[in-house]
């Protein structure tokens, strides 16, 4: 399967707190992608790694990449309740479409 | 929503009727996905397109049909639907560059199948 899978499935902080949320796939990629869903919306791409970089930072995001082990984790730092969504990670495998998990459920207290 | 339009947003409909839903894009991106989105499965691909006339399977297209005669324009069509078939129903899009597949989504459709 290409796609990947998020660990764990809910996760409930509160405000100012960090969140991290795993992600693990089984194929080599390309890129590994991350987007958020808010309730009853579209996803949102959130960030790209690419195979050859290790780490990448946008705003609040920290996303690592180990490209050995097949896994990579999306860091959300001082988290606010506007962050209330489902996280979902794509391993983009360079095959046209991208196959999603059943994401990881954050749920910020105010 | 990176200019991509679905209709209808919602949709009740019969077992055994034919219902089609559209998704519109002002991008111009070569590749356009149908996902299905059901409580604990995520998100499924259904079908996808790469060029006008050019479509391919996914992970759960029986029951589904899809045509794209325009590059704006992806249909998907359910021939008879079922019950199983309520789901919201999410359009993607992509440039597929330099062999990226980032996508951006449309708002849903939501469809209840009685």
């Amino acid at each position: 399967s290409q796609q990947g899978e998020e660990d764990p499935q809910a996760l409930s902080i509160q405000e100012g707190e960090n969140a991290t949320m795993n992600c693990s796939y089984k194929t080599s990629i390309n890129n590994l992608q991350w987007y958020r869903q808010n309730s009853g919306r579209g996803l949102v791409h959130l960030i790209l790694i690419r195979s050859n970089e290790r780490e990448k930072h946008s705003g609040r995001l920290r996303v690592t990449l180990d490209t050995s082990k097949k896994s990579s984790s999306l860091l959300i730092t001082a988290s606010r309740a506007a962050d209330t969504a489902s996280y979902f990670c794509a391993p983009d495998t360079g095959r046209r479409a991208l196959t999603f998990g059943s994401g990881t459920r954050l749920q910020v207290q105010p | 929503d990176a200019g991509i339009t679905q209709s209808p947003r919602h949709k009740v409909t019969e077992t055994g009727t034919p219902v089609t839903l559209r998704c519109h894009q002002t991008e111009n991106h070569r590749y356009m996905y149908w996902y299905r989105q059901d409580p604990g499965h995520g998100l499924r691909l259904i079908h996808y397109s790469y060029g006008v006339k050019d479509t391919d399977k996914g992970e759960v297209s029986d029951g589904y049909s899809v045509s794209r005669s325009k590059t704006e324009d992806f249909l998907l069509t359910l021939e008879s639907a079922t019950s199983s078939q309520t789901s919201v129903y999410f359009c993607a899009i992509s440039e597929g560059l330099q062999g990226s597949y980032e996508q951006y989504f449309g708002p849903g459709t939501r469809l209840t199948v009685t």
